[in-house]
């Protein structure tokens, strides 16, 4: 009964793949995010979704693309990986009259 | 834009001693205030918050007072444990549209016996 949930935990990858990271969550939240976590900790909103619409969009190369499907998903797709995407992304929920956001447990991307 | 600072680490404490991590932001209106904790390998948890100025927020031990005069939300626990070593971020959720959160550059807290 995880809040929010995201797999794979851990993704190696090759340069020039692409890749899909998928989030869940089933707190009833219409918010979703995706952030970005580099090897100094440093947390940096990715993208935001709040009904399945896009309403963040922060400087993020346009090889990233979001897509969510329904309120409860927000997947992230990254094509032609890059050694620079190395990072743990975060998935997190929210509900628009609540402030906190709830994370799910990261997926530490390596590109080799 | 808004933004937070907060104290760089790594802090390094004895048990039982006394743990202050400073934050301040800068935000237009009336942001609220988080503090989450990551341990290692783990993602992000709630720690406490406060939504208006002089709330305070607690949690676990822990404590931080929503000071909109000194713009401040410092985390403060009066006798820390082995098992409070993580990282700990500030954050605010801005008034503006998104309900993204902000985040400080996190401090790593670790406690030794």
């Amino acid at each position: 009964d995880t809040a929010v949930s995201q797999t794979p935990k851990y993704l190696v990858t090759q340069m020039g793949n692409d890749k899909s990271i998928k989030c869940e969550q089933n707190l009833g939240h219409d918010t979703m995010y995706w952030y970005k976590q580099d090897s100094k900790k440093f947390l940096k909103i990715m993208f935001s979704y709040n009904n399945k619409e896009l309403i963040i969009n922060e400087t993020v190369p346009n090889r990233f693309s979001p897509k969510s499907p329904d309120k409860a998903h927000l997947n992230l797709h990254i094509n032609s990986l890059e050694l620079g995407d190395s990072a743990v992304y975060f998935c997190a929920s929210s509900q628009a009259t609540i402030s906190e956001a709830f994370f799910g447990q990261g997926t530490r991307l390596t590109v080799v | 834009g808004d933004s937070v600072t907060q104290m760089e680490g790594p802090v390094t404490l004895s048990e039982e001693a006394f743990l202050t991590i400073n934050c301040t932001y800068t935000a237009t209106g009336y942001p609220s205030l988080f503090w989450y904790v990551q341990y290692p390998g783990e993602g992000l948890q709630l720690l406490l918050k406060a939504t208006k100025a002089d709330d305070k927020g607690s949690n676990k031990g822990f404590e931080a007072t929503y000071r909109k005069e000194t713009t401040s939300f410092h985390l403060e626990k009066g006798s820390v444990q082995v098992s409070d070593s993580a990282v700990y971020f500030c954050a605010l959720r801005g008034t503006g549209g998104g309900n993204k959160l902000t985040f400080g550059t996190g401090t790593q807290l670790k406690v030794e016996l």
